[in-house]
């Protein structure tokens, strides 16, 4: 099936710095990524839908200036989250869309963890 | 708006024993319905889907079926394996592609 990469896997950073996350499509092209959060123990809450050659739409609550999202080619989508700070700190996930035997189909990456101190 | 329950885990049982995961829905409309599964490690992969009412999704032993009158997809298994422990995660999509996720369950099967 569809691959999907996250680099890096995870990453600690000083409160105030900017840490990019990538999203690769490994073996398909994607028009579109998506970029999720997740709180321990709780749902993946959707941030932000990234199509390439477009701006990104975010969800309601989500800060565009604060998650940067750019999606300049078909395998890869970066969310930048600028001036970090530890309320930052989660597991970040993307996905991308393909179509398979199963329709359009959500394919994920492994995730990035984020600790902002 | 919409929403997902599932129940809580861990879900702990002995291998061959039979599987099932509670998932219900809250939407407007009339959603597709997925379970995805994450391993130790590993990204989210889909499971199986159905897109309407008394469809059963399948894949690996795994059933589902899409019951509008009760609003759940309970996700079900005949007999589990060791390789089955996992995370289930029960999901909706409002026809926009956005997916609305359960917190997930942890599945444990011990030899």
């Amino acid at each position: 099936g569809a691959v999907v990469s996250q680099h890096p896997s995870w990453v600690i950073c000083k409160s105030g710095t900017s840490v990019k996350i990538e999203c690769r499509s490994l073996d398909f092209q994607a028009t579109t990524m998506f970029w999720y959060r997740q709180f321990p123990k709780q749902s993946l809450m959707l941030m932000a839908t990234s199509n390439e050659g477009s701006k990104a739409t975010y969800e309601q609550g989500v800060e565009k200036d604060k998650f940067l999202i750019n999606h300049a080619s078909l395998t890869l989508s970066t969310l930048t989250v600028t001036s970090a700070h530890p309320e930052d700190s989660s597991f970040y996930i993307c996905s991308a869309r393909d179509t398979d035997r199963f329709g359009e189909t959500q394919y994920f990456g492994p995730g990035t963890r984020l600790l902002v101190l | 708006g919409n929403s997902v329950t599932q129940m809580e885990g861990p879900v702990t049982l002995s291998e061959e024993a039979f599987l099932t995961i509670n998932c219900t829905y809250t939407a407007t409309g009339y959603p597709s319905l997925f379970w995805y599964v994450q391993y130790p490690g590993e990204g989210l992969q889909l499971l199986l889907k159905a897109t309407k009412a008394d469809d059963k999704g399948s894949n690996k032993g795994f059933e589902a079926t899409y019951r509008k009158e009760t609003t759940s997809f309970h996700l079900e298994k005949g007999s589990v394996q060791v390789s089955d422990s996992a995370v289930y995660f029960c999901a909706l999509s409002d026809g926009f592609q956005k997916l609305v996720f359960g917190t997930g369950t942890r599945l444990l099967v011990s030899p």
